[in-house]
Formats: structure tokens, C-alpha cells, sequence
């Protein structure tokens, strides 16, 4: 089956404890990324990445790290955690920029 | 890419055509229209896309004015598990912003008994 798949699905951890959220995909795409989704904000994107070793800044890239090391792995790695990166937060893969994106079943982070 | 307005909510009953409505009225010429939907804080699923002519799957239709300025995406049978925010977005596929989505604020769909 064709999926996103991201881990943990849910995560309470405490500031500047450093986590990494794993996200991998099955489906051979190019294309991946992170978003935040916060209530009143909508779904904003973090990061993301064309191809192995490419990747670039979205909109809120600040306090946010990722690698794209293997083609269906697209870690996102929080290395100092902020109560303020608590959220719900979304992978995303795609054959190629414009066409559909599959995400992930979201993971929801708790930072106290 | 160019910004979207859509209705904060809408209802329709179970059974009906479901005509979600949204502005774009500044896209340009090379700037695709798609659609998504989030159940319930689950990831966002892909419903469609198109860039001047209408479009039709298994799940909904699109229709988009001649000026491009607005579309409609249109779910002919509501049923209860329709029910979900619907993000209409305006992307352009080559250019400095490749790669990126932007979601807005969407409309929340509720479709009752």
C-alpha cells in the first residue's frame, strides 16, 4: 500500500531535549516536505526537499533541521525544542512538485 | 503563488451536491488551482487540480470560470464522511516558490443527516 508514514504519532517531550520525528514513504518520490499546522494558522511549511541531499527552507524553517540522506527518508530534527514548536506536524511526498502529495498521519508534539 | 478566499463554513445535507466556492483573482496565467481536504486532523488528502478546464474524478468535479478568477469544487453526492476543512490552492508548478503549498484557512464542510 502506498503511504506516508510518520513516528511517533504522538510525543511529549521537555524543552531543549533534542528529538528527531521520522517520516518514510514507499512510493519512489522525488519530492517531500514538512508543515506545522497550529489552530488559526493553517497547515505553513517547514522545509523541503527535491531530491537526495536537496533541500530548501519553507516558511518557518527557525529551530528546524532536516536531512535527506536515503530518497524515502525525510527526518525532520528539532535539536533545541521550544515550548512555541509545540503543534501538529505533517510529512508530505510527491512524484514531482505539482502533482498530488500523500502526507502523513500527522504528529502531534508536546513541548513543556 | 496567488492568494485564495474561501467561506469560513458551509452546510449541506447528506445526499446533495456540495458546491464549495473560492476566489483567486489574482492567479496567473501558468498557476494550477488544486484542492485538499483534512478530516479531523489527519493528514490532508488530495481531491483534485486543474488549470483552465473543467475536471472530473471519482471524487469531485472542478469548474473554473473562463477568467480563472474563481472555481467551484463540486462533491455531487454529500455524504456524512465528506464532512472536513477543504483548502482550495493556487500553485505555480516552475519559478522561485516551486515546491511550496499554501494552505489558507479553508472552508469547513459539514454535512448533516
Amino acid at each position: 500500500e502506498a503511504q506516508v508514514t510518520q513516528n511517533p504519532r504522538y510525543l511529549i517531550t521537555v524543552t531543549g531535549k533534542k528529538l528527531t520525528v521520522t517520516c518514510s514513504q514507499n512510493m519512489n518520490h522525488e519530492y517531500m516536505s514538512w508543515y506545522r499546522q497550529d489552530p488559526g494558522l493553517g497547515l505553513r511549511q517547514i522545509y523541503y526537499s527535491m531530491n537526495v541531499e536537496v533541500t530548501d527552507k519553507g516558511d518557518v524553517p527557525e529551530g528546524y533541521k532536516v536531512s535527506r540522506k536515503e530518497k524515502r527518508n525525510f527526518p525532520l530534527i528539532l535539536e533545541s525544542p521550544s515550548p512555541n514548536q509545540t503543534s501538529l506536524y505533517f510529512c508530505a511526498s510527491s512524484s514531482r512538485v505539482g502533482t498530488e502529495a500523500f502526507f502523513g498521519q500527522g504528529t502531534r508534539l508536546t513541548v513543556v | 503563488d496567488a492568494k485564495t478566499t474561501q467561506p469560513t463554513s458551509m452546510d449541506c445535507a447528506e445526499g446533495r451536491a456540495a458546491n464549495l466556492p473560492c476566489n483567486h483573482s489574482t492567479i496567473s496565467g501558468n498557476e494550477y488551482v488544486y484542492w485538499y481536504r483534512q478530516i479531523h486532523s489527519q493528514g490532508p488528502q488530495y481531491i483534485i487540480h486543474g488549470l483552465k478546464n473543467n475536471e472530473t474524478n471519482e471524487m469531485a468535479s472542478l469548474i473554473i470560470t473562463e477568467d480563472r478568477k474563481s472555481s467551484t469544487l463540486i462533491l455531487p453526492h454529500a455524504t456524512l464522511r465528506d464532512t472536513a476543512v477543504y483548502y482550495c490552492i493556487v500553485r505555480l508548478l516552475r519559478g522561485s516558490t516551486l515546491g511550496r503549498l499554501y494552505f489558507g484557512r479553508g472552508t469547513q464542510l459539514t454535512v448533516w443527516p
